[in-house]
């Protein structure tokens, strides 16, 4: 069966840090892979997805870069963090027409 | 450009009663699928139901079913005998024909014991 692993849950780091949050998958090949934001009380906003390896899509001009090194792994960057990155960030993957499945979330506050 | 638009920021309901969420979405395209997700307070994302649109029958998942209404572009949720647990955020996606999800802006649903 299929699985996606992200991590960590929780994430609480400086203004100006580095931020790398993970994203794998199990079970399946060549997912197209998803990172979206929450605010608290809020809908999705796409922040990038990918079709494949090295292929990387943003919707959202920002702080934030996303890579995918490998086949099922998706990984959300940043090189210098804003108070604005704060929120809650899930990752998710999908094929065809398939629901997409999503991660359990990384909730990081910017302090 | 394709939009989905859920009209209840907030609804509330007794345990036990019957309760719909409505969705409704434009589009051009004929074939496209419509999901309803369901977000708790944990804020783990659980896909509640599933539509193609190219089938006429509503979609159904135990206490969960839907009023797929094509023509009307619309897209409601109904949830019977509503338990504490359902208590949650609820979001309508549209899903394009690049495999696109669409979201709606939410509904939060309390269910009251």
């Amino acid at each position: 069966s299929q699985t996606i692993h992200q991590w960590p849950a929780t994430l609480v780091q400086p203004v100006g840090s580095p931020l790398s949050l993970e994203c794998t998958v199990e079970g399946t090949s060549n997912p197209n892979l998803y990172w979206y934001r929450q605010a608290a009380g809020r809908g999705l906003q796409l922040l990038f997805y990918s079709v494949g390896i090295g292929q990387i899509s943003s919707e959202v001009p920002q702080n934030l870069s996303a890579s995918r090194p490998q086949d099922r792994q998706f990984i959300l960057s940043s090189k210098k963090l804003l108070l604005s990155d704060s929120g809650f960030y899930l990752c998710a993957w999908s094929t065809g027409p398939r629901p997409y499945t999503f991660g359990s979330g990384t909730r990081l506050t910017v302090v | 450009a394709q939009t989905v638009t859920q009209s209840q920021p907030e609804m509330s309901v007794q345990e036990a009663e019957t309760v719909t969420l409505s969705c409704t979405y434009d589009t051009s395209e004929s074939n496209y699928y419509l999901f309803w997700y369901k977000q708790p307070p944990s804020r783990q994302m659980i896909l509640v139901i599933r539509q193609e649109a190219y089938k006429q029958q509503n979609a159904t998942e135990n206490r969960f079913s839907v009023n797929f209404q094509k023509a009307a572009k619309s897209f409601s949720l109904k949830i019977s005998d509503s338990q504490l647990g359902d208590t949650a955020m609820y979001f309508c996606a549209f899903m394009d024909s690049n495999y696109q999800l669409i979201w709606g802006a939410g509904t939060k649903l309390i269910i009251k014991p």
